[in-house]
């Protein structure tokens, strides 16, 4: 089967930094995406990864490694507004379907 | 502005009746996406429409159906077939899912109750 998986929840202090990983299996892999959702509120995209190493955008970081099948979200210098819900996805280009499939996500708490 | 507009975002249903939930977009892109949310979990997908008049059933499609007869619209019907519709609702839109990755954009959800 496809799996992604990723931690339930996550607590981190403001103003430091914290690391959301994601593993995942698929049959296809073009690359790893990662949405930021607050409560209630549409999920909006935050970064994609097709090719190892690292990619930064401003306080955020994404990581892959697709030897390992691995991802992280790096988040520094946390501020209150990035208490939310992450979620990793993977592009599968299995067949002719160019699905997303997601993660169950990851609830950042961050406490002041 | 440019968007993914969905409407209503409260909808209660009663067992039994059909629902259809609308969501339009602006953005002139190809491809459109439904998901649905259960509390606590990722988005399954339930449909996707790569172009006019042309759509694919997603990982959980029994008791939903959808059209696209717009480029602009791609609505959702929640049929009585699906045993458990309570849920959040998600709308979104690529440029173009074939040729090279592109980011999904969301609409604003419409979540459903059923009395």
């Amino acid at each position: 089967g496809q799996s992604l998986e990723q931690p339930s929840e996550v607590t981190a202090v403001e103003g430091a930094i914290v690391q959301i990983n994601c593993t995942y299996q698929t049959s296809g892999f073009y690359g790893l995406s990662w949405y930021q959702q607050h409560d209630g509120g549409a999920p909006t995209f935050l970064s994609y990864n097709a090719l190892d190493g690292l990619e930064e955008t401003g306080r955020f970081s994404s990581f892959l490694s697709r030897s390992d099948s691995y991802g992280y979200l790096l988040l520094q210098e946390l501020q209150m507004k990035d208490s939310a819900s992450y979620f990793c996805a993977v592009r599968d280009n299995e067949g002719s379907n160019y699905q997303l499939i997601w993660g169950a996500g990851t609830k950042l708490i961050i406490k002041p | 502005d440019g968007g993914i507009t969905q409407s209503p975002k409260y909808l209660f249903r009663k067992e039994g009746q059909n629902v259809t939930l609308s969501c339009e977009q602006n953005l002139n892109h190809d491809a459109m996406y439904w998901y649905r949310q259960d509390p606590g979990q990722g988005l399954r997908l339930i449909y996707y429409s790569q172009i006019v008049n042309d759509f694919q059933k997603g990982d959980i499609a029994e008791g939903y159906s959808v059209s696209r007869e717009k480029k602009e619209s791609f609505p959702l019907t929640v049929t009585s077939a699906q045993k458990n519709p309570t849920a959040f609702y998600l709308c979104a839109s690529s440029i173009d899912p074939v040729t090279t990755y592109n980011e999904q954009f969301f609409g604003p959800g419409t979540r459903l109750t059923v009395l």
